[in-house]
């Protein structure tokens, strides 16, 4: 089974703290993604990556940063945490052309 | 732009009833269809897809057709369980490219 895993399940920051989310997949995909979901929005892409080191905007990447360095590692970077960033963060890997795997979010509150 | 629009939930169901959630898209060309699920506590997971006109999805009993006359995709299952209680989302794929446009989700909450 392919397996998406998150860093943290619940995390707490202060205004201005610089966060990392790790995201980890275990199957060889070549794509990985960030997205944040906030009720009435849905899913909302941040970033995504296509190959290590590479990396595309999404549709909302103001605020926030990528770095993917192993193909097996994403990770998403918020320089100045703010507090509308508030909210649930989901990771998904997928090979090209096939179905994205989740892993289980993080739920960030910025205080 | 590519997107999707999904009925407002919660839908609110007791066991056994028939379900049906609305989902419409707007694309260019042939865009690949799906509905994720997403329990409590749980990240997404793909329920069904449809990769062209006509094509029918079905999984754990939901099923759902591309229409792409009425460029639908909605999603139905004809005896809904308490444990189908989750956030329902459509999504579209344009051939080709990676990025999956999500709708609002849809609140399914089903009692005994």
């Amino acid at each position: 089974d392919v397996k998406v895993t998150q860093s943290s399940r619940y995390l707490v920051k202060r205004t201005g703290e610089k966060v990392f989310l790790e995201c980890v997949q275990d199957m060889d995909h070549e794509n990985m993604f960030w997205y944040r979901q906030d009720p009435g929005l849905g899913l909302r892409l941040i970033y995504f990556s296509y190959d290590v080191k590479m990396k595309e905007k999404g549709d909302i990447p103001e605020g926030y940063s990528v770095s993917r360095e192993k193909k097996e590692r994403f990770s998403l970077i918020l320089e100045s945490a703010s507090t509308n960033q508030t909210s649930m963060y989901l990771c998904a890997s997928s090979l090209q052309g096939n179905e994205q795997f989740f892993g289980p979010g993080t739920r960030l509150t910025v205080l | 732009g590519n997107s999707v629009t999904q009925m407002e939930g919660p839908v609110t169901l007791s066991e056994e009833a028939f379900l049906t959630i609305n989902c419409t898209y707007t694309a260019t060309g042939y865009p690949s269809l799906f509905w994720y699920v997403q329990y409590p506590g749980e990240g997404l997971q793909l329920l069904l897809k449809a990769t062209k006109a006509d094509d029918k999805g079905s999984n754990k009993g939901f099923e759902a057709t591309y229409r792409k006359e009425t460029t639908s995709f909605h999603l139905e299952k004809g005896s809904v369980q308490v444990s189908d209680s989750a956030v329902y989302f459509c999504a579209l794929r344009k051939t080709g490219f990676q990025k999956l446009v999500f709708g609002t989700g849809t609140r399914l909450l089903v009692s005994p």
